[in-house]
C-alpha cells in the first residue's frame, strides 16, 4: 500500500516564479496538509483540504494557494517566489472521520524548492 | 509564535547508551503531544504520542515522560543504536484542530558505532 507522494522530488526556480507541487494521500485517507520546513526548522503549517476546499490555514501569505481534487490529492501552489520560500514542502495526509491522534497522520517525504 | 521548542539542537551518543531529547512546551493547556523523527531525505514518522491525563507512556525501547507542573516533555530511548540517528521533533496539536500540528525546531541526534 502506497503511503504519501509528492512530486517533483527537487525542483529550482527563479525569483518571481509560480511553482505547483503535488501530493498523492495514503489510501483510505481525505484529508490532505500542507507544511514548510525550513533548514534546519521545524515544519510549519501551511493550510489543510478537505472535501475539496481550504478548511485551516496558517500564517502563510495569500502567494500560497492550494487545490484538492475529488480523488484527494491536492496541489500547493506559491505565486512570485522569494528566495525565503526555499523549503522542503511536506504533506501530510489523514482520514478526517477517524482521526483520533497523530498516529494516523501520515507524511510524505516532500518537494525541495530551490529558489534562486 | 511558537510553543514547543527543543533544549539541545544537537545530541550525539554512543551506540548502546540511553538518549534523553527534552522539550519545552508555553501553553498550560495543551493536552496532546506527539514525537517524531525525520530521517535524512524522508518525512516525519510518527515514533509516540502522550495526553495530558498521563505523565509516562512507552513504546518499543522508547519512553515519553511529561511534566505538567515545569511544562516539558522528554523523549528517552533506550540503547540507542545507529538507525536512530535522525531529527527528532515534538509536536501538538494547533487550536484549530488535532489533525493539524506546531512542531518544535528539532534536535539531531547522532548515534556513533
Amino acid at each position: 500500500d502506497a503511503g504519501v507522494t509528492q512530486s517533483p522530488t527537487h525542483l529550482i526556480k527563479t525569483r518571481g516564479q509560480q511553482v505547483t507541487l503535488r501530493c498523492s494521500p495514503k489510501s483510505g485517507h481525505d484529508t490532505v496538509s500542507w507544511y514548510q520546513q525550513a533548514l534546519g526548522q521545524g515544519p510549519q503549517f501551511i493550510f489543510q483540504y478537505y472535501e475539496e476546499e481550504e478548511r485551516q490555514r496558517g500564517n502563510f501569505p495569500d502567494r500560497f494557494s492550494g487545490h484538492q481534487f475529488p480523488n484527494y490529492s491536492s496541489e500547493l501552489n506559491v505565486n512570485a517566489l522569494l528566495l525565503g520560500d526555499s523549503a522542503l514542502y511536506l504533506c501530510a495526509s489523514s482520514r478526517t472521520s477517524s482521526y483520533s491522534g497523530a498516529n494516523v497522520l501520515t507524511f510524505g517525504a516532500g518537494s525541495r524548492l530551490t529558489v534562486l | 509564535g511558537e510553543s514547543v521548542g527543543l533544549h539541545l539542537p544537537t545530541l550525539s551518543v554512543q551506540e548502546g547508551d540511553n538518549s534523553i531529547i527534552n522539550c519545552a512546551y508555553s501553553n498550560s493547556a495543551s493536552d496532546y503531544f506527539i514525537w517524531y523523527k525525520q530521517e535524512s531525505g524522508k518525512g516525519p514518522q510518527f515514533i509516540i504520542d502522550i495526553r495530558s491525563n498521563m505523565d509516562k507512556r512507552q513504546g518499543q525501547r522508547v519512553t515519553v515522560l511529561l511534566n505538567k507542573t515545569v511544562k516539558h516533555l522528554s523523549l528517552q530511548i533506550a540503547a540507542t543504536q545507529p538507525g536512530d540517528s535522525a531529527v527528532y521533533f515534538c509536536a501538538e496539536p494547533r487550536p484549530s484542530g488535532y489533525s493539524t500540528l506546531t512542531f518544535g525546531k528539532g534536535t539531531m541526534l547522532l548515534v556513533s558505532p
